[in-house]
């Protein structure tokens, strides 16, 4: 059985830091690509990042380029989201999922950042 | 990166069908077989209902389809049932290794 769990939020203050990890298992993590997928308290999902199976390759949605960094480490099937700079409007859920078929297959339960000072 | 355009709401009584909308563009949509559905119940995390534009995962309820038709992609559920009141989300492919999500449609079974 596939299993992401996410762990790292909680409360940050404006411009503050924070490292979020989805932990996985049940499958062979190096094999898949992950993203990281979020949801504003009440909004719609929003797509956030994305990387290949051995971390040479990710992309980034506009509003989080440049302040969030994603990243893996195969050897502890773990995928990472490092989120820098952080501002109000990035309070949400934030959850993994893996990929399969360009879609978001499998996902984790979330785990919720609140930026607020 | 503007988000999809789904309808914010939709109703049907239990047994009858509704279709939801996801409007892109010629940029994403329109322009690969990459679009996706999912349902999302209050407070529990999203579930994969179609990939690929039409394909179902494993084990799912064949009374769940989709379709595109240019830059319009559609989810039907047909013989609506209580349980399939939920938000649902659509998601393309936008190219350069980027995806867009629609705004999400409430699906009430009256």
């Amino acid at each position: 059985e596939v299993q992401l769990v996410e762990s790292g939020g909680g409360l940050v203050q404006p411009g503050g830091s924070l490292r979020l990890s989805c932990a996985a298992s049940g499958f062979t993590f190096s094999s898949y690509w992950m993203h990281w997928v979020r949801q504003a308290p009440g909004k719609g999902l929003v797509w956030v990042s994305r990387i290949n199976r051995d971390g040479s390759d990710t992309k980034y949605a506009d509003s989080v380029k440049g302040r969030f960094t994603i990243s893996r480490d195969n050897a502890k099937n773990t995928l990472y989201l490092q989120m820098n700079s952080l501002r109000a409007e990035d309070t949400a859920v934030y959850y993994c999922a893996r990929d399969a078929g360009s879609s978001c297959h499998d996902w984790g339960q979330g785990t919720l950042v609140t930026v607020s000072s | 990166q503007s988000a999809l355009t789904q309808p914010a709401s939709v109703s049907g009584s239990p047994g009858q069908s509704i279709t939801i909308s996801c409007t892109g563009t010629s940029s994403d949509v329109g322009s690969y077989n990459l679009v996706s559905w999912y349902q999302q119940h209050p407070g529990k995390a999203p579930k994969l209902m179609i990939y690929e534009v039409s394909k179902r995962p494993s084990g799912l309820s064949n009374r769940f389809s989709g379709s595109k038709s240019g830059n319009t992609a559609s989810l039907t559920i047909s013989g609506l049932q209580a349980e399939d009141e939920a938000d649902y989300y659509c998601c393309s492919y936008a190219g350069s290794g980027t995806f867009l999500f629609g705004g999400g449609t409430k699906l009430t079974v009256l």
